[in-house]
């Protein structure tokens, strides 16, 4: 059974400080996708990374794919207020790519 | 492109009805899925089509839950008999064929059914 863990779950940082959030699976996938929620709403996608060493880079938020350890990270680079959101790593269950699997979500805040 | 778009927004109902949400995703997007998602957790996979076909389905859609896509273009989501565990926020998704299933998938917004 495929599993998605993401540390922390929750995450309390200042306006300006990095951070960095992590993404485990236990089988081999070769894609992974990170969205952001915001309270009471839908997901909203950030970015899909579908190879090894993949990076990809949107504003303060950087993602980055490890196929050969099962990691994924989402790097947050000098937080400001709007990024206060739950980020979610999903993964893919099969190789038909068809159903994603999703992390349990990182609840980020960011307070000045 | 005006999103995926899902009806209602909140149903409230007694247990033991029945429920139907619908769901009419981004014109251009053949595939369309189902989730479910509850406080703090990550949404989890119900069941996905291929225009009109249901290709897929999760084995948490026990055989109270039916899906159809009649034309390949919205969907309905069908609930029978709804116990108090089914109350969840529903979320419907799309995305476009082509790229090995690559695309990311567009949520909508969500049905919260909550059953009393």
């Amino acid at each position: 059974e495929l599993k998605v863990e993401q540390n922390p779950l929750f995450l309390s940082m200042q306006e300006g400080k990095n951070y960095t959030i992590y993404c485990n699976y236990s089988t081999t996938s070769d894609r992974l996708y990170w969205y952001r929620q915001d309270p009471g709403k839908s997901l909203e996608s950030l970015f899909v990374l579908l190879s090894n060493g993949a990076v990809k880079q949107e504003g303060r938020l950087m993602a980055s794919l490890d196929t050969k350890a099962r990691l994924s990270t989402l790097h947050i680079t000098a937080a400001v207020h709007d990024l206060s959101a739950t980020y979610f790593c999903a993964v893919n269950l099969n190789q038909a790519g068809t159903a994603l699997i999703f992390g349990k979500g990182t609840t980020l805040s960011v307070s000045s | 492109d005006t999103g995926v778009s899902q009806n209602p927004r909140h149903k409230i109902t007694k247990r033991g009805q029945n429920v139907t949400f619908r769901c009419d995703p981004i014109s251009e997007h053949n595939r369309l899925y189902w989730y479910r998602q509850t406080l703090g957790q990550g949404p989890e996979f119900l069941t996905y089509f291929q225009n009109e076909a249901q290709l897929e389905k999760s084995r948490l859609l026990s055989d109270r839950f039916s899906a159809e896509r009649p034309k390949g273009s919205f969907s309905t989501l069908e609930i029978q008999r709804t116990e108090q565990g089914d109350s969840a926020m529903y979320l419907c998704a799309s995305s476009r064929q082509g790229g090995g299933f690559t695309s990311p998938l567009h949520f909508g917004n969500g049905t919260r059914l909550t059953v009393t």
